[in-house]
């Protein structure tokens, strides 16, 4: 598809599982960003990839939470003893080239919806 | 840090009224300006932006947005409102030295009245 895509679109866990979230990316979009919309916090970054590195991981709200993107492409979300309150929509976005300067638009996948209960 | 103001949390309308969403953020360097529509059901879809160059921008469906520098705003307008405007309305802003991660407002929800 051309378009960022995201699964699973919904996600219901019991508190204390882990989860995975994945994310694939434009092709050809190097850079990758991460974000979690939710009712008390609205929209919030919570990570970014250049390639397959992330020089910026200053949103993941606890050490709960990783990502990883391998092959500069496809990303992975893991969030590990899922709490209640990490229920929200985990958006994913990308851009082409990530690079200082650059005047780059960010597209959004669908999201995955995440509750856990 | 950035942040990003949204004064409108929801805004009802009636059909053919002109909009004006308001959106000021904070922030001491040079910055990319954004707004991002979400309709019920669908992902955030990118309406316009502001980079640089001439500060009034047009997007898509017949929306436009002003940056004003002095004023740390970037309002969203439309003449004449449809049904089909009702959605979401995010604001949001990133440093202009690099694809940084964007900061969004809290929102705006629009509800158009038939």
């Amino acid at each position: 598809g051309a378009g960022v895509s995201q699964s699973p679109s919904n996600k219901v866990t019991e508190k204390g599982k882990d989860v995975e979230l994945r994310c694939d990316p434009i092709s050809g979009h190097t850079a990758l960003y991460w974000y979690r919309q939710s009712l008390g916090q609205g929209l919030e970054f919570l990570i970014y990839f250049q390639g397959n590195s992330a020089p910026d991981k200053s949103g993941l709200p606890s050490d709960r939470f990783s990502a990883e993107r391998t092959g500069g492409s496809v990303s992975t979300l893991t969030i590990q003893r899922t709490q209640q309150e990490d229920s929200a929509v985990y958006l994913c976005a990308s851009s082409l080239f990530g690079a200082s300067g650059r005047e780059e638009t960010q597209y959004f996948g669908p999201g995955t919806r995440l509750l856990v209960l | 840090a950035q942040s990003v103001s949204q004064h409108n949390h929801h805004v009802i309308l009636s059909e053919a009224a002109s909009l004006e969403l308001g959106c000021n953020y904070s922030y001491g360097g040079t910055v990319n300006l954004f707004w991002y529509v979400q309709y019920p059901g669908q992902h955030l879809q990118l309406l316009l932006k502001y980079f640089s160059g001439d500060p009034l921008v047009k997007g898509i469906k017949g929306f436009e947005a002003e940056f004003i520098k002095s004023k740390f705003s970037f309002n969203l307008r439309k003449p004449s409102v449809q049904w089909s405007d009702t959605a979401e309305y995010f604001c949001a802003v990133n440093a202009n030295f690099g694809n940084e991660k964007l900061t969004f407002g809290t929102g705006t929800r629009l509800t158009i009245i038939p």
